[in-house]
């Protein structure tokens, strides 16, 4: 599996965006960049997923880079809602995902 | 649908019981996942079923674990002799499959086991 590296906190402003950065430089050619978040006391909510364009839904949008080393999860307008763990795994289509310690963001009113 | 859906959400057990959860997936899912989840960590994936064929076990699973799918719709994982290390979140999750493409998870609310 891909190892990862994320901050292990940030911070952010209610309505304002933020950027949660994803390290995985040994991502393999072919694994999926996925993201997910985690609420106190849920289980896991998948957020986004991509390969190599950037993607958007209505929750996020992801922005990988161009060598895959790397990515980006944008929130476009943090609300408290937003506070949680966020996960960051690249997967490779026959296997599961691999959960780190992932980036627990704290959205200040 | 109403997603993934685990039962109990709450087990209480003595140490040396055995205990079984129940998870639903979505109906049209035919992969299926465990994952257990101790305090302050991320899920620690256990096993993973591709309609009833358990396709993957980590070594995390020991012998007093086992998991079943037996007609490819819900599932059932089995703690023998439970120790208190055994206390944890387990978490259910369920995805389609199909190549070329990759697909995202539905997580069920978990059941959270603690041994006494």
């Amino acid at each position: 599996d891909a190892k990862t590296t994320q901050p292990n906190s940030m911070e952010s402003n209610e309505e304002e965006p933020v950027h949660l950065p994803c390290n995985h430089s040994t991502i393999s050619g072919t694994d999926y960049i996925h993201w997910y978040r985690q609420l106190p006391s849920q289980g896991p909510e998948y957020v986004i997923h991509g390969l190599t364009s950037n993607v958007n839904n209505r929750m996020a949008s992801l922005a990988i880079a161009e060598d895959r080393k790397s990515s980006t999860l944008i929130l476009h307008r943090a609300t408290l809602r937003d506070a949680a763990v966020y996960y960051c795994m690249p997967k490779a289509g026959r296997r599961a995902l691999t959960f780190g310690s992932g980036t627990r963001l704290q959205v200040q009113p | 649908d109403t997603g993934v859906s685990q039962d109990p959400r709450h087990k209480i057990t003595k140490r040396g019981q055995n205990v079984t959860f129940r998870c639903d997936p979505i109906s049209e899912h035919n992969r299926l996942y465990w994952y257990r989840q101790t305090l302050g960590q991320g899920p620690e994936f256990l096993t993973y079923f591709q309609n009833e064929a358990q396709l993957e076990k980590s070594r995390l699973l020991s012998d007093r674990f086992s998991a079943e799918r037996p007609k490819g719709s819900f599932s059932t994982l089995e703690i023998q002799r439970t120790e208190q290390g055994d206390s944890a979140m387990y978490l259910c999750a369920s995805s389609p499959w199909g190549q070329p493409l990759d697909h995202g998870y539905t997580f069920g609310s978990g059941t959270r086991l603690t041994v006494v």
